[in-house]
């Protein structure tokens, strides 16, 4: 049984970074074909897909906030962890992880309860 | 601006069949890149519905069909269902910028 979890602040201020903890279980980061993604949502708005990395160490960004993504992985852990420079009230929304799979593309099909964070002052 | 275009909102009766169209491009549906689509609840995170243009996870009503033709792909919901009310988005991938996952806008399903 697949599980993810997201954990990090729920406030942070305008320019500091954000670091969020992708913990999951039920399946390896060394296998191939396998990733974790991160995807956000604001308040009553559309999903945004922001960072992924594969079992391989191959990673991708969204090319509009490439510069201030990072995302890495903590495979003995079972974690995934994303950080985001700069935030800004924009950046207000719900964070998801999810679990990837590489097929003629990618897709996800297990989610995180995800986690609101909120930018302000 | 979302990369893959589709309706804001679709609305249909109970028992009635509707559908969700996705647009995309030559550097990803029609690329040949899989469409895959989500279902989110009010309230819930996402949950795959379709992945790999037409299939169905375990679990998923077969009222659920997915299709693709060129850089389109369609969402088909038969025998509509008061539960069906939810957001539907379509995802994909694109090969332009080192390649990156495309997602469609959404589209709200508003059962009458």
């Amino acid at each position: 049984q697949i599980t993810l979890k997201e954990s990090g602040p729920t406030l942070v201020k305008p320019t500091q970074t954000l670091t969020l903890t992708c913990t999951f279980s039920g399946f390896s980061l060394s296998t191939s074909g396998v990733g974790v993604g991160w995807i956000r949502q604001p308040p009553g708005k559309a999903l945004e897909w922001l960072a992924l990395i594969y079992w391989n160490d191959d990673n991708r960004y969204s090319p509009s906030l490439n510069s201030r993504l990072t995302i890495t992985k903590a495979t003995s852990k079972n974690q995934v962890i994303l950080t985001m420079t700069n935030m800004d009230p924009v950046d207000t929304a719900t964070y998801y992880c999810a679990h990837a799979v590489a097929a003629a593309g990618v897709y996800f099909d297990y989610w995180g309860q995800g986690t609101l964070v909120t930018v302000s002052s | 601006q979302s990369v893959l275009t589709q309706p804001p909102s679709v609305s249909g009766a109970p028992g009635q069949r509707v559908t969700i169209s996705c647009t995309g491009s030559s550097s990803n549906i029609g690329a040949g890149y899989n469409v895959h689509w989500y279902q989110q609840l009010p309230g819930t995170a996402p949950k795959l519905l379709i992945y790999g243009n037409s299939i169905r996870p375990s679990g998923v009503p077969d009222r659920f069909s997915g299709s693709k033709s060129g850089p389109s792909a369609s969402l088909a919901i038969t025998g509509l269902q008061a539960e069906d009310e939810a957001d539907y988005y379509c995802q994909s991938y694109d090969s332009s910028l080192s390649g990156h996952v495309v997602f469609g806008g959404g589209t709200k399903l508003t059962v009458l």
